[in-house]
């Protein structure tokens, strides 16, 4: 079966220093994996998608992820933190042949000034 | 295109009542997602359909759900009656891309219903 896991709930970081939220997918297929960005009493929006064309991929606002087989990661990663990051990152897998979207439990990212 | 759009954007009803949540996908789009949100379970995918027809309504939890898609460009998600237990807050989301073209997929989502069953 095809899941994520997303290893930390909440990540604290201070304004302008790196984040790092983690996640690892098991999939017996070539994955195609997504982090979504839920910020407070909105919707979702996809901030980046790995559909196996480069492992190192970029996405809007300046996140990046990098997909690696070897120890079935897809962290997301961010060089310095900004205020307006501080929302609920879900990191996502693509059930194949099905269309379905399977979300992990989510990881809150907390930016103290 | 204004996206995703969902209706109403907050509920509140009481228990027994019936609540039906509303969507419509973005033009073109000929995939539809229901999704519930919880704190306790995170983000559940409901049904979904392609091109108006249910394809997986595995995750619709008791007969008490039921969902429709009458035409291309709205969908119902129907809850008769309603509990406590349903409250959270429930997403759809609409894409472009058949099976075929799985690498290519996005999923757009709408700002969702917030239900609360008192």
């Amino acid at each position: 079966a095809q899941s994520v896991t997303q290893l930390d709930s909440h990540v604290s970081v201070s304004e302008g220093t790196p984040v790092l939220l983690r996640c690892n997918y098991s999939s017996s297929y070539s994955p195609s994996l997504f982090w979504y960005v839920q910020h407070p009493n909105k919707g979702l929006q996809l901030l980046l998608k790995y559909t196996s064309a480069a492992t190192l991929v970029k996405g809007i606002n300046g996140f990046e992820a990098e997909f690696k087989k070897s120890e079935t990661s897809f962290h997301l990663t961010k060089p310095s933190a900004h205020m307006s990051d501080a929302a609920e990152y879900f990191c996502v897998v693509l059930i194949v042949g099905f269309q379905k979207l399977v979300f992990g439990t989510g990881t809150r990212l907390l930016v103290s000034p | 295109d204004a996206g995703v759009i969902q209706s109403p954007r907050h509920e509140v009803t009481e228990m027994g009542q019936e609540v039906t949540l509303r969507c419509k996908p973005i033009s073109g789009h000929d995939y539809l997602f229901w999704y519930r949100q919880t704190m306790m379970r995170g983000l559940e995918l409901l049904i979904y359909f392609n091109n108006n027809v249910p394809i997986d309504d595995s995750g619709m939890p008791e007969d008490r759900f039921s969902a429709k898609m009458p035409n291309a460009s709205f969908s119902t998600l129907k809850i008769q009656p309603s509990e406590p237990r349903d409250s959270a807050v429930y997403f759809c989301a609409s894409s472009l891309r058949g099976a075929t073209v799985l690498l290519d997929t996005e999923a757009f989502f709408g700002q969702g219903t917030r239900l609360t069953v008192v």
